[in-house]
């Protein structure tokens, strides 16, 4: 149990198109999904806390209108890189957080390159 | 000071021997802590959660709690060479669901 998937796993794409990553929790509900990034030789940083059926909620210096999060329904959050750069290249990684408990549960990430 | 901090590692264990890594968290009103497992280039991994003080045993891995010292710890009993990975420390903050994560300890279990 606990299954959250992403898609794509990878993606190149040129600087100044968008790009979205889709996050899934296969086999429970998550009224709580998060974003994290992580550059090379780095800890996770999180970017985005996300809820179901409400706006999601930014970290300090991460820019809501460049990278757009919606979470539609309990089993499905989006997140979508708008215009992007090469500095946006980074591994992308959501993950969810069952309705019941406390864990969070993570995607296998989405690698992204701007070239 | 880093809400969590871990020992900073790299840490490098013969196959067979325990690997202990060390976490510290700085916010008192912690409830809920976890260590992930992270391959390189891969994702967390959940390996172990604990909410009580005390030890929490799951097959080889072991974790400890003392809500006093604001500590958690892992161990790694009979390392294996499939153990080599970075080990991440996280907490949730109070009164959310965020976790909060230590800069993670890379072990090596050499053969």
């Amino acid at each position: 149990g606990a299954v959250v998937s992403q898609h794509p796993s990878w993606v190149i794409c040129k600087s100044g198109t968008s790009v979205k990553i889709e996050c899934r929790s296969l086999d429970f509900q998550a009224t709580t999904m998060f974003w994290y990034r992580q550059f090379p030789k780095q800890s996770l940083m999180l970017m985005a806390t996300s809820n179901e059926g409400s706006k999601a909620t930014y970290e300090q210096g991460v820019e809501k209108d460049k990278f757009l999060i919606n979470h539609a329904s309990l089993t499905l959050s989006t997140l979508t890189v708008t215009s992007a750069h090469p500095e946006d290249s980074s591994f992308y990684i959501c993950s969810a957080r069952d309705m019941t408990g406390n864990e969070q549960f993570f995607g296998p990430g989405t690698r992204l390159t701007v070239l | 000071q880093k809400e969590v901090e871990q020992n900073s590692g790299p840490l490098s264990v013969p196959e067979g021997a325990i690997a202990s890594l060390n976490c510290t968290y700085s916010d008192r009103g912690s409830q809920s802590f976890f260590w992930y497992r992270q391959y390189s280039g891969k994702s967390p991994e959940l390996i172990m959660s604990i909410y009580s003080n005390g030890d929490k045993e799951d097959g080889r891995f072991t974790a400890q709690l003392n809500k006093a010292s604001q500590y958690v710890s892992l161990l790694i009993r009979d390392s294996q060479p499939s153990d080599s990975a970075t080990y991440l420390c996280a907490v949730n903050l109070p009164l959310d669901y965020k976790l909060s994560f230590g800069a993670g300890t890379t072990v090596t279990v050499r053969a």
